[in-house]
């Protein structure tokens, strides 16, 4: 069973930067595994964010930038704003199946 | 601008049948995109259960797949969801959403609880 991983709990200050990433037990995280990027907040439906490791969705604000670093998808929040306090939700694909990470519960404080 | 609206019981008995419906507006069902269900356990984070094209191709969770049963209708341009012999661990927030041409769920439904008690 493929597990993917992000960090449970980050913490930044309004107008910081801030990195989540995203780790898969087969290895390294490619572009053929098409990462997705979803903001969740209390009581809503998850929001996609970035598709295919970096790109924005029109609605997605340039503040978010996805990436592949290090073997593992990436998210960059630059300039955090207190209404980007959310859970973060990681997707990947493998050949058909999907798989979502844990999440990243994310505070701006 | 696609809408989806999810719709079926909020209370489903242990062992019996989980059913529900993904309504599609302003987007035709049959455009060539799959179409998934996601759910999410209270507390908890979110599964993919499975995707479905209108074509009657499936895929999904190996997890899940000999209790799970996906289909479109496109008379009525919905889509739907059947997890059989459920139990209190299927209790979750169930979202369907359209699969973009890269893997990507770009626009979801609101969600719909279901429960499963007796």
């Amino acid at each position: 069973q493929t597990v993917v991983t992000q960090e449970p709990s980050l913490t930044v200050s309004p107008g910081g930067t801030v990195t989540l990433t995203c780790a898969s037990s087969t290895g390294a995280v490619t572009s053929d595994n098409y990462p997705n990027w979803f903001q969740q907040k209390p009581g809503q439906a998850p929001r996609a964010l970035i598709y295919s490791a970096s790109n924005r969705h029109s609605w997605t604000p340039a503040r978010f930038s996805g990436s592949l670093l290090g073997g593992k998808a990436a998210l960059t929040l630059s300039g955090v704003q207190p209404e980007d306090e959310a859970e973060y939700h990681c997707l990947l694909y493998y050949g058909g199946a999907q798989v979502f990470g844990g999440g990243t519960k994310l505070t701006v404080l | 601008q696609v809408q989806l609206q999810e719709s079926g019981p909020g209370l489903v008995k242990p062992s019996e049948t989980l059913s529900l419906t993904c309504a599609v507006s302003g987007y035709s069902i049959s455009s060539g995109n799959f179409w998934g269900w996601i759910r999410q356990p209270p507390g908890k984070g979110l599964e993919w259960i499975g995707s479905v094209h209108h074509s009657g191709s499936t895929y999904y969770n190996s997890s899940l797949k000999s209790r799970v049963t996906m289909s479109v209708d496109t008379s009525k341009n919905q889509f739907s969801l059947r997890l059989s012999s459920v139990t209190a661990a299927d209790t979750a927030v169930y979202y369907c959403a359209r699969r973009g041409g890269t893997y990507n769920f770009d626009f979801w439904g609101q969600g719909t609880l279901v429960t499963v008690s007796s």
